[in-house]
């Protein structure tokens, strides 16, 4: 079965720092990818996502992300984080064969960023 | 457009009880699904609709979990009878679209706790 791994469970940041946050999944044919966030209280909405062409995708609110299809890897970075951006953040891949599947999602990644 | 809208937000109820989520969607979407998140399993997928038609059901856990969408405007997550397992946030998501691809617009979520 696919599976979709986010492996830092807890990510904690002071403000001006840069992050990455890792996502692995395990299907090798060909995927569609998205990073969704979840702010506190609220529900999850879309950060960014990639169907097609230039592999960094850029997302709302400074973030991008990077698919590299060798690694099967679509990393979320943002280059100096903000106190707003304490969230969790789920990333999430569906494969696209003969019939799309719905959406597997990693576990999530708690980042809180301090002062 | 209101989003995605869940009701109750929150729901407290004995084992034993049936609990009955609610759902609307956004108007004109063609996709709905229901997902179940809790911090030991994440946000897994329990079933989607096309159409109101249920396309996948092998996220339901068990039996006791059953959904309906009786409309294109109404959809229905029931458990009976509940148990305090069945405890976590029922998130419901709609997209527009043919493909499963398309990103999905998450309601606020229901948390439900069950004595």
């Amino acid at each position: 079965a696919q599976s979709v791994s986010q492996h830092n469970h807890h990510v904690i940041l002071s403000e001006a720092a840069s992050l990455e946050l890792g996502c692995n999944y395990s299907y090798g044919g060909t995927v569609n990818l998205f990073w969704y966030v979840q702010y506190p209280g609220q529900h999850l909405q879309l950060l960014l996502k990639y169907f097609s062409g230039d592999p960094l995708v850029k997302g709302i609110k400074g973030f991008e992300a990077e698919f590299i299809k060798s690694k099967f890897s679509f990393n979320l970075r943002k280059p100096s984080v903000q106190w707003s951006d304490t969230a969790e953040y789920f990333c999430a891949v569906n494969r696209v064969n003969s019939g799309n599947t719905p959406l597997v999602f990693g576990k999530g990644t708690r980042l809180s960023v301090i002062a | 457009d209101a989003g995605v809208i869940q009701s109750p937000r929150h729901e407290v109820t004995e084992m034993g009880q049936e609990v009955t989520l609610r759902c609307k969607p956004i108007s004109g979407h063609d996709y709905l699904f229901w997902y179940r998140q809790t911090m030991m399993r994440g946000l897994e997928l329990l079933i989607y609709f096309n159409n109101n038609v249920p396309i996948d059901d092998s996220g339901m856990p068990e039996d006791r979990f059953s959904a309906k969408m009786p409309n294109a405007s109404f959809s229905t997550l029931k458990i009976q009878p509940s148990e305090p397992r069945d405890s976590a946030v029922y998130f419901c998501a709609s997209s527009l679209g043919q493909a499963l691809a398309d990103t999905q617009y998450f309601g606020p979520g229901t948390r439900l706790t069950v004595l």
